[in-house]
This record gives structure tokens, C-alpha cells and sequence, in this order.
């Protein structure tokens, strides 16, 4: 029981490149988030999937684009890389209140 | 806008001290509350869940309380040990599906 994985784990990109952060849960769980941790300034969610087939936007989803690919796997999109998205992104999978997060994936952007 | 506030933002203590963290939230009508421990480079632990119907959750030498009505939450550790040093996070969800917002954090030293 892996929980919630996310690959990769590292990523440099250069201003204006694109790339695809997976992330998949083995719990069975209806939800799944993706949040992003800059210093000083916590969490704050990117966008969230409240059950297979639908997505919604959180506080800061400018700049990103998700899909739901099916139940276990949730992935985000940076269309075109800008220095202001480099952060660490975590993914998160929630059932009854609860959330498990992964271990996440530490993003520069040059 | 919901806030979450966690004060101190860092604290060191020699180890055996009994230990309190506080969360507090601008807006009363939460659904959940939840403790999550996070080691550097790591990432983040679930410790609590104290759910909107209830008023604390013990797990071991950690206890969390909620007080819905003043906006606050406390997360008491027993017996401070150096394995317990990181960072702690307290998270409230409002408006459903287990959206999180999140304070900034302790971040808590434990030393021998």
C-alpha cells in the first residue's frame, strides 16, 4: 500500500517549457488535490478533482491545467514555464476529512 | 477569506517540556480541522483529525483541541522528545470536498 505517489520527485525547466507532474493514490479515494508550498506562505491549493471525471479550480490556478485520468491518477500541467512557478507540489487524496499528501516534487524554473 | 494563523512560528525546547501549538481561523464555519507533521524535504504527515462535531482527538503523547466559537485550535505534546522536531501545520476545511487551507506552520526544535 503505496499510498500517494508522485513522480518526479525533482524537475529544472527553463522559462516558457512545459511538463506533466503525475500523481496516483491506492487508497480508492473519490478526491484528489494538488497544492503548492512556496516559503512564508503555507499550502494553497492549485486545483482540485472532488470525483473521477470533474475538476475545479483552487486559489491559485493560473497557469496550470489538470486532468483526472481515472480514479487512482490526477496530474498537472504546466503549459509554459515561468520563474514564478518554481515551488514544491504536493498531491493529496482525501476520504472522510481526511487528507494523505505525497511526497512531493521540488520544481525550479530558470 | 478564511485565515489560518499558527503562532509561534518556530519554538525550541529542551527535550521532556510539554508542548502547546496553536492554529487559529478568521471564519467559525469549518468543517474539519487537521494536524499534519512535515520533516524537512519531506512530505506532510497526518497526526489529527478533529472533525466539525467534535472537540479534540488524542493519538499517543499529542492531543488536539477545537473550539469552533473563538476560532482556535491547540496541539499539546506530551514529553517532548528530539524525533518529534519539524515542522507542524495546522489545516481547516471550508465549503466541502476537503479543500484545505493551511497556516504557515511551527517549526519546532527539540534539543538533548
Amino acid at each position: 500500500n503505496a499510498g500517494v505517489t508522485q513522480t518526479p520527485k525533482f524537475q529544472v525547466l527553463k522559462t516558457g517549457q512545459s511538463m506533466t507532474l503525475q500523481c496516483a493514490q491506492d487508497m480508492n479515494h473519490n478526491s484528489m488535490y494538488w497544492y503548492r508550498q512556496d516559503p512564508g506562505m503555507g499550502l494553497r491549493l492549485i486545483y482540485y478533482s472532488a470525483s473521477e471525471g470533474t475538476t475545479d479550480k483552487g486559489e491559485v490556478p493560473n497557469g496550470y491545467n489538470v486532468s483526472r485520468l481515472n480514479k487512482r491518477e490526477f496530474s498537472l500541467r504546466l503549459e509554459s514555464a515561468a520563474p514564478s512557478q518554481t515551488s514544491v507540489y504536493f498531491c493529496a487524496s482525501s476520504e472522510a476529512g481526511e487528507a494523505f499528501f505525497g511526497p512531493g516534487t521540488r520544481l525550479t524554473v530558470l | 477569506k478564511q485565515e489560518v494563523t499558527q503562532i509561534p512560528a518556530a519554538l525550541s525546547v529542551p527535550e521532556g517540556e510539554n508542548l502547546v501549538l496553536n492554529c487559529s481561523f478568521t471564519d467559525s464555519a469549518i468543517y474539519n480541522l487537521q494536524w499534519f507533521r512535515q520533516d524537512p524535504g519531506k512530505g506532510l504527515t497526518s497526526l489529527l483529525l478533529i472533525q466539525s462535531s467534535q472537540r479534540e482527538q488524542t493519538s499517543g503523547r499529542l492531543n488536539a483541541s477545537l473550539d469552533k466559537s473563538s476560532g482556535r485550535s491547540t496541539l499539546y505534546i506530551a514529553a517532548s522528545q528530539p524525533g518529534d522536531s519539524a515542522t507542524y501545520l495546522c489545516a481547516v476545511e471550508r465549503g466541502g470536498y476537503n479543500k484545505l487551507i493551511f497556516g504557515a506552520g511551527t517549526r519546532l526544535a527539540v534539543h538533548p
